[in-house]
């Protein structure tokens, strides 16, 4: 099976920069992904990692190592409207490669 | 172009009762996937759809079922509700074929807020 866990809730300050951690096991890892979902919205697809590294995108950036089970999102330049949990999903192929495992997402307040 | 169109967006049940939910692609997505969102569990898979073919379900009892029409279109149905049923069923579409994968993205629908009294 597979367990992907991410911390429940972050707090940081506008113009600052946040790291959500995410950390997962799967038994044929296909890549993963990270969403956003603003309250009472659809998640909306932010970013994909399927080999280790960086991958930037204008403010928003993720990381990925495989061999550790490990990605984060990192947030620069943090404005009000990032408010939103962040949701970490991975893609397995012993689950099926057509559908993602979610964690349970961390919800990121910024403040003034 | 038009994104996933979720329908009802939201509706009120009594248990014992079932429901039909309804999601609408994006046009030239074949591929529509059911998710179950709680504050407990987040999101969880319910089933997928590719050509009106199921190709994976997840671990959900016999009481939610879905189906695929020929224009792409998806409904899910739950039966016999449950007071444990209330919450944000998501539907999401990806051009389908193969893996997801950056290029083969799930865009989701604004979902169907289910609650069940």
């Amino acid at each position: 099976g597979q367990n992907i866990d991410q911390p429940t809730e972050m707090t940081a300050t506008e113009g600052a920069i946040v790291q959500i951690n995410c950390t997962y096991q799967t038994s044929g890892f296909n890549g993963l992904f990270w969403y956003q979902q603003h309250a009472g919205e659809a998640p909306t697809f932010l970013s994909y990692n399927v080999l280790d590294g960086l991958e930037e995108k204008g403010r928003f950036s993720s990381f990925l190592s495989r061999s550790k089970g490990y990605s984060y999102l990192l947030l620069k330049e943090l404005q009000m409207k990032d408010s939103a949990s962040y949701l970490c999903a991975v893609s397995d192929s012993g689950a099926g490669s057509y559908q993602l495992t979610f964690g349970k997402g961390t919800k990121l307040s910024v403040i003034p | 172009k038009a994104g996933v169109t979720q329908t009802p967006r939201y509706l009120i049940k009594t248990r014992g009762q079932q429901v039909t939910l309804s999601c609408s692609p994006i046009s030239g997505h074949r591929s529509v996937s059911w998710y179950q969102q709680t504050p407990g569990q987040g999101l969880q898979f319910l089933f997928e759809y590719f050509s009106e073919t199921q190709r994976n379900k997840g671990n959900f009892p016999g009481r939610f079922s879905g189906r695929q029409f020929s224009n792409s279109r998806s409904e899910m149905n739950v039966s016999t509700l449950e007071l444990g049923d209330s919450a944000l069923y998501l539907c999401a579409s990806s051009l389908g074929g193969g893996r997801l994968s950056g290029a083969n993205v799930l865009t989701f629908g604004a979902g169907s807020r289910l609650t069940v009294l």
